[in-house]
């Protein structure tokens, strides 16, 4: 069984379009998180849920909207793709958010490409 | 801001060889955790340090959670292939804060 799970696993699209991965856990964490890794690897965080409610939002553009439906699955919609948006995403889940001392089990990545 | 410096970006070694990557903050961390990040992968947990002056050993892989809290090091001793990848450190300045991530060191074994 997968323990994070993330689809699709490659998004390749046109600027302007308006896209979603989808993230989901199966391990019974409190705490979701999406990423972004760029080409030179850097993971930069970019929003945070804790039992359905946000609770760290990153200096990302309002393009970006995430949503919690429930506990176990984190969304990402993307509107107006811009080229500089084209990196890995990966999903990522905690035990609980407070104490940090959780480690965080990452999801396979998105990898979205936009032309 | 808090900031996590981690060093080298890059290490080639041959085969055999040793390889240290260091990172270094800012302010004290209330812990350290380091992760694994093969090619086409995602990052996976290796292990976390949370005392002053901490050294964990995992095979061939020692880590090192510095006395003042404010650096750590791993190092693995004889490189083999399995071990390509970026190693990435990560670590909240106190258990309320979220983790603040390296740059990673990506270690490339020279053929």
């Amino acid at each position: 069984d997968t323990a994070v799970s993330q689809t699709p696993k490659y998004l390749v699209t046109q600027m302007g379009n308006d896209k979603s991965i989808k993230c989901e856990q199966n391990l019974g964490h409190d705490t979701m998180y999406w990423y972004k890794q760029d080409s030179k690897k850097f993971l930069k965080i970019m929003f945070s849920y804790n039992n359905k409610e946000l609770i760290i939002n990153e200096t990302v553009p309002n393009r970006f909207s995430p949503k919690s439906p429930d506990k176990a699955h984190l969304n990402l919609h993307i509107n107006s793709l811009e080229l500089g948006d084209s990196a890995v995403y990966f999903c990522a889940s905690s035990q609980v958010f407070r104490p940090s001392s959780y480690e965080q089990y990452f999801g396979p990545g998105t990898r979205l490409t936009v032309t | 801001g808090q900031q996590v410096m981690q060093i080298p970006q890059y290490q080639h070694v041959q085969e055999g060889e040793d390889f240290t990557t260091y990172c270094n903050s800012s302010t004290t961390l209330s812990n350290i955790q380091w992760y694994k990040q093969r090619p086409g992968g995602h990052p996976v947990f290796l292990i976390q340090l949370v005392k002053s002056g901490e050294v964990k050993k995992q095979k061939r892989l020692t880590f090192q959670f510095g006395e003042a809290k404010k650096n750590s090091s791993l190092h693995i001793t004889a490189t083999q292939t399995t071990d390509v990848g970026t190693y990435f450190c990560a670590g909240p300045p106190d258990s309320n804060y979220q983790l603040i991530w390296g740059a990673g060191t990506k270690l490339i074994i020279k053929p």
